[in-house]
C-alpha cells in the first residue's frame, strides 16, 4: 500500500504570498499524482494531474512539480479564493487502490 | 458542460441498506470509468470504489473498508452510476460523491469531475 504524506498540515499566509505545499509518497509513483482543492461546503476540484499539468480552467498561479516520491504544489501569489484545503492523490494498479493524502489547509494569517 | 448529480442519501439505521444514484450529463457516459469517494464529517477523502467502462470489461474495484458490502453498477443507457450500500455502520456516514475517472499518460488514475455529493447518516 502506498501512503501519501502531506506537509505542513496547516499553512497560514496572507493574500499575495507564495504557498508551497508538499506531498510525499511512501514509494515511487512516477508522475502519476493529482492535486485537488476543496473549499468549505464543496466537493473537491481537480487542480493538477501528471504532477505538473493544470486541469481545465485552473489559473496559471498554480503549478506542480516532482516525480518519484516527492511532489510540490505551488501557488505563486495567493488570491482570497485560494484559502482552502489541498489534497494530493495517487492510484496503484494492483491491488487497485486510489489513495489521498491527509490534506494541507491554507488559511489566512 | 459535465454534470454529475448524486441522489439517494439520507438517514439510515445501522445494519440497513441504501442505494445512491449518480446521474451524468455533458459527456459520453459509457466511455468513462466512474468512481465514488466519501468524506466523513470534518475528515479527509476516502476512495470507495470504481467501475470500469464496458470497453474495459465494466468490472469493479473496492476499498478494503467496503469490499463485500458495497456494490457499484452502471446503466449506460441512462447515464447513471449506482452505489448499493449494505450492512451500514456509523463509520460509513459522510458525504458521498461520484466522480469521473480521468485518463492521462496511459493510465486512469485521477478524478476530473465531481458531483456535489449526497449526505449519508447512519444512526438509530
Amino acid at each position: 500500500e502506498i501512503v501519501l504524506t502531506q506537509s505542513p498540515a496547516t499553512l497560514s499566509l496572507s493574500p499575495g504570498e507564495r504557498a508551497i505545499l508538499s506531498c510525499r509518497a511512501s514509494q515511487s509513483i512516477s508522475s502519476f499524482l493529482a492535486w485537488y482543492q476543496q473549499k468549505p461546503g464543496q466537493t473537491p476540484r481537480l487542480l493538477m494531474y501528471d504532477a505538473s499539468k493544470r486541469a481545465t480552467g485552473i489559473p496559471a498561479r498554480f503549478s506542480g512539480s516532482g516525480s518519484g516520491t516527492d511532489f510540490t504544489l505551488t501557488i505563486s501569489s495567493l488570491e482570497p479564493e485560494d484559502f482552502a484545503v489541498y489534497y494530493c492523490q495517487q492510484r496503484t494498479n494492483w491491488p487497485a487502490d486510489f489513495t489521498f493524502g491527509p490534506g494541507t489547509k491554507v488559511d489566512i494569517k | 458542460e459535465v454534470q454529475l448529480v448524486e441522489s439517494g442519501g439520507g438517514l439510515v439505521q445501522p445494519g440497513r441498506s441504501l442505494r445512491l444514484s449518480c446521474a451524468a450529463s455533458g459527456f459520453t457516459f459509457g466511455d468513462y470509468a466512474m468512481s465514488w469517494v466519501r468524506q466523513a464529517p470534518g475528515k479527509g477523502l476516502e476512495w470507495v470504489g470504481f467501475i470500469r467502462s464496458k470497453a474495459f470489461g465494466g468490472t469493479t474495484e473496492y476499498a478494503a473498508s467496503v469490499k463485500g458490502r458495497f456494490t457499484i453498477s452502471r446503466d449506460d443507457s441512462k447515464s447513471i452510476a449506482y452505489l448499493q450500500m449494505n450492512s451500514l455502520t456509523a463509520e460509513d456516514a459522510g458525504v458521498y460523491s461520484c466522480n469521473r475517472v480521468g485518463y492521462a499518460s496511459g493510465r486512469y488514475y485521477f478524478f476530473d469531475y465531481w458531483g456535489q455529493g449526497t449526505l449519508v447518516t447512519v444512526s438509530s
